[in-house]
């Protein structure tokens, strides 16, 4: 069974502050995706990694896959309130079902 | 583009009743979608993988004959949850695949706003 082990759960911090967000698995994955999910609403997608080592920046997002394509990590710099919510990695597994890790609850204190 | 729809978004229902949950990708064709469910601050489990014009494939613990699945067409799909109860309250999601050609991409799931189900 492959399984996503996300960490830490919950987060709060100070605006500005900078944070990072893990995802770990002993299980390689042929992509890992980021989602943010707002209460009582779907996912949405925020970066593909596909390539081990492969680093995406999206505005104050910084994403990275690790090597070995069974880790990636979530880096935001200079938080804003607007960042608050709950994060999801998600793993492209066999048959191409995604598999989700149980997300990190991150919240922006102004 | 790639846009997935949900109705309703929200049904309160008595024990024992049956609710149907539509998903609907509304600019593209979807050969698969995939129905998740959401309970309370947890993540998202896949309860089973909906093919069109094919039976669903339904993941271990997920009991195929409560939770019917029809994917009709190649922009809908419908999940029945038959003879409610309590237990089955929870946030049920979709996603839609595309179906290949265009320029959305082939690896990517574009999930639905959700459907918030609630048995008494």
């Amino acid at each position: 069974t492959q399984l996503l082990e996300q960490s830490p759960q919950f987060l709060s911090i100070q605006e500005g502050e900078n944070l990072t967000v893990y995802c770990n698995s002993s299980s390689v994955f042929s992509s890992l995706q980021w989602y943010r999910q707002e209460p009582g609403e779907g996912p949405v997608l925020l970066v593909t990694v596909v390539t081990g080592g492969e680093v995406k920046k999206l505005k104050r997002l910084t994403f990275q896959f690790g090597d070995a394509r069974k880790d990636s990590s979530l880096h935001i710099t200079a938080a804003q309130p607007g960042d608050t919510g709950l994060y999801l990695c998600a793993g492209v597994g066999r048959d191409d079902k995604i598999i989700f890790g149980k997300g990190t609850r991150l919240h922006i204190l102004p | 583009g790639a846009v997935v729809s949900q109705h309703p978004s929200w049904v309160i229902c008595k024990s024992g009743t049956s609710v149907k949950i539509e998903c609907r990708s509304l600019d593209f064709q979807a050969t698969t979608m995939f129905w998740y469910r959401q309970f309370p601050k947890q993540s998202l489990m896949l309860m089973a993988t909906s093919n069109e014009g094919s039976k669903a494939t339904y993941e271990q613990g997920v009991e195929k004959d409560k939770f019917l699945i029809n994917h009709a067409s190649l922009t809908l799909s419908t999940l029945t949850v038959t003879s409610a109860h309590p237990e089955d309250s929870s946030f049920y999601i979709c996603s839609a695949r595309v179906g290949g050609g265009g320029v959305i991409s082939t690896d990517t799931q574009y999930f639905g706003p959700g459907t918030r189900l609630t048995v008494l």
